[in-house]
């Protein structure tokens, strides 16, 4: 079962605008990750947030976590066609680190 | 080698045949994941290896399925009887496990695509 939900599961808008993915979890989380899959690759680290964190930011990338909502978003700044891929978090817990959860995505399209 | 590498890319089994799919984790990488990913949805964890330890393999659906990494490095995923609902991507994830091991962010392989007839 997937713990975390993205929202919106599509999203569609023009090169130069921001991009906002938000996600909700359900359990406690030891971090919270954000990755990047183009069609038919493998998933690529975006950005990691540490539940004791409440903003992180990467380039045009900025990750907020709210513990007491249980939820995280994912902005994207001054979009370019090349960020059209699919977006997931992923909550992180378990005594290894090992729990990996990952909800079932944003579609993101930037049009040109 | 750069990255993590899955082998075949492309699975096309008859159902009831059994399957094995590699990972070539990043060399040096301690822990190794593998998930399954249905169309349209998010990776599903299936199990998680630390060096040639399978610690949890939680997420395996059935005894059907069945993982090893012998020796630390290269792992196999094991399909047997394969059925039609075995169809998906199947991913194998490395990672470098450090001290603080909550900071470790995962390096994806491209995946196997199987398809059961």
């Amino acid at each position: 079962s997937q713990q975390g939900e993205e929202d919106p599961q599509a999203l569609s808008i023009q090169e130069g605008e921001n991009a906002t993915m938000n996600c909700s979890y359900k359990t406690s989380i030891n971090n919270l990750q954000w990755y990047r899959q183009n069609s038919g690759r493998g998933l690529v680290h975006l950005i990691l947030i540490r539940s004791n964190e409440r903003e992180k930011h990467s380039g045009r990338l900025r990750v907020t976590l709210d513990t007491s909502k249980k939820s995280s978003s994912l902005l994207i700044t001054a979009s370019r066609a090349a960020d059209t891929a699919s977006y997931f978090c992923a909550t992180v817990s378990g005594v290894y680190g090992q729990n990996f959860v990952f909800g079932p995505g944003t579609r993101l399209s930037v049009l040109p | 080698g750069a990255g993590v590498s899955q082998s075949p890319r492309y699975k096309v089994a008859k159902r009831g045949q059994d399957v094995a799919l590699r990972c070539d984790p990043i060399s040096g990488h301690v822990s190794l994941f593998w998930y399954q990913q249905a169309l349209g949805q998010g990776p599903e964890f299936l199990t998680y290896f630390q060096n040639e330890a399978q610690l949890d393999k939680s997420g395996l659906p059935s005894d059907r399925f069945f993982a090893e990494r012998p020796e630390g490095s290269v792992s196999t995923l094991k399909i047997q009887r394969t059925q039609q609902e075995d169809s998906a991507v199947y991913l194998c994830a490395s990672s470098l496990r450090r001290t603080a091991i909550y900071t470790d962010t995962q390096y994806f392989g491209p995946g196997t695509r199987l398809t059961v007839l």
